[in-house]
């Protein structure tokens, strides 16, 4: 089954730990994103990646990397400069079709807290 | 710069009852328009879009959003809801992709709470 998966589901972390969430695709999309979600926020856009190699910063990218060496994979770490990190992290990918709509679709999420 | 407005936190109703959903939405250019579910601890399921023509989408499972252009709205309607439909609802907007790259700016989500 295509999809997308990320590890773990519940990751808990102590304060001033840098953690890396996972985050694989075998749905073949060129994009992948990265959102937090927080209770009565909705979704923000940490960090996105079009294609292998190159990723930009989202609207809230302060105290989080990325990387994407491979087209499957785009794991984001949370830093301990991220100031609130408890939150639940959503991954998403998508065709990147010019002038067209690209359906981004999600993973489970992975919900982190900072003890 | 776009926003969405989902003004309902959370919206509670007895099973069986018709339910609507509030999304206004802010933007200079012409939009896509998204209703998106997430249940519990889960990721988000695309529920219904609207990309062009026809100004009311529907769902397979009974949902139905309109498109009002003059009153920037798209909200979300279902004539009687299941115990199922117990979740949390996000309305979404995007630009007419010039690139390969769509934005989704996000609501805040409004919980529908379906009761026996």
């Amino acid at each position: 089954d295509g999809g997308i998966t990320q590890s773990p589901k519940y990751l808990f972390r102590k304060e001033g730990q840098n953690v890396t969430l996972s985050c694989e695709q075998n749905l073949n999309h060129d994009a992948m994103y990265w959102y937090r979600q927080d209770p009565g926020q909705g979704l923000r856009l940490i960090y996105y990646s079009q294609i292998v190699n190159d990723f930009q910063k989202g609207d809230i990218a302060e105290g989080y990397s990325v990387s994407r060496e491979k087209k499957e994979s785009f794991p984001l770490t949370v830093t301990s400069a991220q100031k609130n990190p408890t939150a639940f992290y959503l991954c998403a990918s998508s065709t990147v079709w010019q002038g067209a709509y690209n359906e981004q679709f999600f993973g489970p999420g992975t919900r982190l807290t900072v003890l | 710069a776009q926003s969405v407005t989902q003004l309902d936190s959370q919206v509670p109703v007895f099973e069986e009852a018709p339910v609507e959903l509030r999304c206004n939405y802010s933007s200079s250019v012409s939009v896509y328009l998204f209703w998106y579910v997430q249940y519990p601890n889960q990721g988000l399921q695309l529920l219904l879009k609207y990309l062009s023509g026809s100004t009311l989408v529907e769902s397979i499972n009974g949902f139905e959003a309109e498109f009002n252009k003059s009153q920037t709205s798209f909200h979300l309607r279902k004539p009687s809801v299941h115990i199922s439909d117990t979740a949390e609802y996000f309305c979404a907007v995007s630009d007419l992709p010039n690139t390969g790259f769509q934005k989704l700016v996000f609501g805040t989500g409004t919980r529908l709470l379906v009761s026996p």
